[in-house]
This record gives C-alpha cells, sequence and structure tokens, in this order.
C-alpha cells in the first residue's frame, strides 16, 4: 500500500506571511494526488487535484495554489496568507489504475494564520 | 448537484451495535465510501460499496441502496477507540470524491 508523507505537521503563520506545505508518496508511481483542507467540524473540502508531473487542476478559487514538480511529490502553496486559510490540510494519492481505489491520505497539517 | 448528508453527532454505549446513516444524491455515481477519522488525525479507509447489499469485514458492515441513494456503516461490539468521526463519500461521474461533514460518534462506558 502507499505511504503518504506531509510536512510540517503543524504551522502558526501570521496573516500575509507565505505558506508552502510538503507532500511525498512511497509505494507506488503516477498516482492521482490531492490538497483537500478541512475546517473544524466539517468534511473534507477539495482544493487542487493533479494527474500528472505539472498538471494541476484547481476546484476552488482562492489565493493557494499547487505544484507538482515530480511524479510523488506535491506541494501547496500561497504568496499571502489569510485568517480563512486556516485549516487542517490533508495531501491524500491514489492508483491511477485504479479509478474507483481508496484514498490514502498524509497525516495532515494544521495551520493556524494569526 | 452534490448533495450528501449525515448525522452531526451520534451517543453510544460499549458493547452495543450502532447504524450511522448517510443520504446522497447525485446524477453521477460510482461507489461510495466511509472513512474513519480519530480527532486531529487524517481519515482511514473502512469501506467501498459500488453495488447493492451489505459488505462485512469484522466488526464493521456497510450498506448500500442505489436506487435510495442511502448507506448505512454499522459498528458491532462497539469499543471506546471507536470513538471518531465517520466520513461517507461518493464518488461522482468524474471519479472524484464527494464529502459528508462527518458523525462523531461518541462511545460511552
Amino acid at each position: 500500500s502507499q505511504t503518504i508523507h506531509q510536512w510540517p505537521a503543524t504551522l502558526v503563520q501570521p496573516v500575509g506571511s507565505p505558506l508552502s506545505l510538503e507532500c511525498t508518496v512511497e509505494g507506488t508511481s503516477n498516482p492521482n494526488l490531492y490538497w483537500y483542507r478541512q475546517a473544524a467540524g466539517r468534511g473534507l473540502q477539495l482544493l487542487f487535484y493533479s494527474v500528472g508531473i505539472g498538471q494541476i487542476s484547481s476546484e476552488v478559487p482562492q489565493n493557494l495554489s499547487a505544484s507538482r514538480p515530480q511524479d510523488r511529490q506535491f506541494i501547496l502553496s500561497s504568496k499571502k496568507l489569510l485568517l480563512s486559510d486556516s485549516g487542517f490540510y490533508l495531501c491524500a494519492s491514489r492508483d491511477r489504475a485504479l479509478d474507483t481505489g481508496e484514498l490514502f491520505f498524509g497525516e495532515g497539517s494544521r495551520l493556524t494564520v494569526l | 448537484g452534490q448533495n450528501i448528508d449525515q448525522p452531526t453527532e451520534m451517543t453510544a454505549t460499549e458493547g452495543a451495535i450502532v447504524q450511522i446513516n448517510c443520504t446522497y444524491q447525485t446524477s453521477g455515481f460510482n461507489g461510495l465510501f466511509w472513512y474513519q477519522q480519530h480527532a486531529g488525525e487524517a481519515p482511514t479507509f473502512l469501506s467501498y460499496n459500488v453495488l447493492d447489499g451489505l459488505e462485512e469485514k469484522g466488526r464493521f458492515s456497510s450498506f448500500l441502496s442505489r436506487s435510495k441513494g442511502y448507506s448505512y456503516l454499522l459498528l458491532k461490539e462497539l469499543q471506546m477507540k471507536d470513538s471518531a468521526s465517520y466520513l461517507c463519500a461518493y464518488m461522482d461521474s468524474n471519479y472524484q470524491l464527494i464529502w459528508g461533514a462527518g458523525t462523531k460518534l461518541i462511545i460511552k462506558p
């Protein structure tokens, strides 16, 4: 099965500062990769997904961006954080050969913007 | 549209049985997932149903009725460690997961 490494685990940042969350995947090649955000007591909101290197689809227009510089690396960034960016961010991976395969999640990154 | 509902919170007693319901409305459907999420942790996969009926896996079972847009997760012989949020999600026609807000399950001794 896949292993997703995600860091940092916890982050406290001031409004207007930049952000970089990184995710790497082991145990699969050419996966579909996802960034989700989960607000307290809410469901998972899909932010970005990628089907290959350099291919990024954005689900929600906002001040965040994503990049996939390598097959098993997915980065979430922001140039200037907003208070509303606070939340629990999850990277996820799915075997591209299995359209209905399960999602494997990273450990999550808890971001607090002050 | 994308519409999926599950109860916000449920309480059950250790050793008992609990059923968590999930209803959805969608024009495209490629299966339904249940995930468990402990507080502050990432979700972990529990089950996947694409055909009608009951799938049993140990103490956990999941049921699907596609015609009714309905699924449930059944947890038997509840243990304290089962206290968690349970997330229901359906896969749409683009193979994207649409998530419910989760059901927080509280287990009392």
